[in-house]
């Protein structure tokens, strides 16, 4: 069946450090979405890339979507405490088969 | 405007009862995902519905059923439970059926199976 493969599964950084995570397909993706969840909360959208080699930037985030799109990333620059939380990326693809297929998610935690 | 909300926020059974959760989706949305959320396994997709049909179904026992209502609403039922159901339920919502509809969740229902 059609799996998007996430790493890391843990990430463990200083504040101020830089966070990456990484998604893969084995098969071509509609789009790709990211979403974060807080500890204790649920998913939250964060962003949708579509085209291929799209870039999409949200302040200190950056993403990313292949140019095969197969594979997209999700970058934090200088992180804070308030980044802290499991990111997911979740892929679609198309058709008429609605439902997002969800990688495994990083955990991200931020020491002050 | 209001999000998707679930209930009841948390469930407790026993194993081989039956548990019903519940989620309105977002007003004006049509169509209501379910997934499961099990501890260190990430999002597994459980039903979809859409204008009141059930258009997809993930890898799940036939035990694990739902259906939408013709106000959107819908209903997750888990029928003899077992252990491993413990999870967090989410559900959320989608303005339609497209590829490129946004999702947005719930709070989610965690549901303990004793």
């Amino acid at each position: 069946g059609q799996q998007v493969m996430q790493i890391p599964q843990y990430q463990h950084v200083q504040e101020g450090e830089d966070f990456t995570t990484y998604c893969n397909s084995s098969t071509t993706l509609s789009n790709i979405q990211w979403y974060k969840q807080r500890p204790g909360g649920h998913p939250v959208f964060l962003i949708q890339l579509v085209k291929s080699g799209e870039v999409k930037k949200q302040k200190r985030l950056t993403f990313q979507f292949g140019e095969a799109k197969k594979n997209s990333s999700l970058h934090i620059t200088a992180t804070q405490t308030t980044d802290v939380g499991t990111y997911f990326c979740a892929g679609n693809y198309g058709g008429s088969q609605g439902n997002l297929i969800f990688g495994k998610g990083t955990k991200l935690s931020v020491k002050p | 405007e209001a999000g998707v909300t679930q209930s009841p926020t948390h469930l407790i059974k026993t194993r081989g009862q039956q548990a019903t959760l519940r989620c309105s989706p977002i007003s004006g949305h049509t169509s209501v995902y379910w997934y499961q959320q099990a501890l260190g396994l990430g999002l597994q997709f459980l039903l979809w519905y859409d204008e009141g049909e059930e258009r997809n179904r993930g890898n799940f026992p036939p035990r694990f059923s739902g259906r939408q209502f013709p106000n959107y609403s819908s209903e997750l039922n888990v029928n003899a439970l077992e252990l491993e159901d413990s999870a967090l339920y989410l559900c959320a919502s989608s303005v339609g059926q497209g590829p490129t509809d946004t999702q947005y969740f719930g709070p989610g229902t965690r549901l303990t199976v004793l």
